[in-house]
């Protein structure tokens, strides 16, 4: 079943805006993932953040999550058209070996 | 010195055949899965393994069948093609099981005709 959901589905910036992406989930977890695919290619890695952490930063990346709202949200600042992808929360809610389960993304697209 | 390689990159074919997809991963992991994307780019879960044993068989048709024969190998045979089947196929690993990062390979495009 879908556990994440992002929003906005579809964000167009210009470079060097700030983006914003939203993940709201369903049930408890024990981490969220944020993963970045270009077209055509497979998922990466951008960065976790697990149920006891509030905020985690990685170079232009900031990712918080509140677990209270099962929410969390992925922000790329000073954004550069190489951005341009679709970026998925995940969550695993379950024991090691089982999967994450993925939302639906969001398409991000910075025109320079 | 590709971490999770797939192959073919695509594969186009008609309904009825029987086709398979191959993965593998050199990063030592125990654990792989399998995904499908569909055109709406929803990824979901389809298999996954840990040291060659079934972790996961979600709720796919008995056409589609994963083989591990090593730790490091982990294929997706899918018999009589439907239309329906046609989307992006992901094999992906992880050292810890899901609570780590996963690692993705390319992805298949499977197209049935």
């Amino acid at each position: 079943s879908q556990q994440g959901e992002e929003d906005p589905q579809a964000l167009s910036i210009q470079e060097g805006e700030n983006a914003t992406m939203n993940c709201s989930y369903k049930t408890s977890i024990n981490n969220l993932q944020w993963y970045r695919q270009n077209s055509g290619r497979g998922l990466v890695h951008l960065i976790l953040i697990r149920s006891n952490e509030r905020e985690k930063h990685s170079g232009r990346l900031r990712v918080t999550l509140d677990t209270s709202k099962k929410s969390s949200s992925l922000l790329i600042t000073a954004s550069r058209a190489a951005d341009t992808a679709s970026y998925f929360c995940a969550t695993d809610a379950g024991q090691a070996g089982t999967a994450l389960i993925f939302g639906k993304g969001t398409t991000l697209s910075v025109s320079s | 010195d590709t971490a999770v390689s797939q192959t073919p990159k695509y594969l186009v074919t008609q309904m009825g055949n029987d086709k398979s997809i191959k993965c593998e991963q050199n990063l030592g992991h125990d654990t792989m899965y399998w995904y499908k994307q569909d055109s709406k780019k929803f990824l979901k879960i389809m298999f996954s393994y840990n040291n060659k044993e079934l972790i996961i068989n979600e709720t796919v048709p008995n056409r589609f069948s994963p083989k591990s024969p090593d730790k490091a190998h982990l294929n997706l045979h899918i018999n009589s093609l439907e239309l329906g089947d046609s989307a992006v196929y992901f094999c992906a690993s992880s050292p810890t099981g899901a609570r780590g990062t996963q690692y993705f390979g390319p992805g298949t495009r499977l197209t049935v005709l």
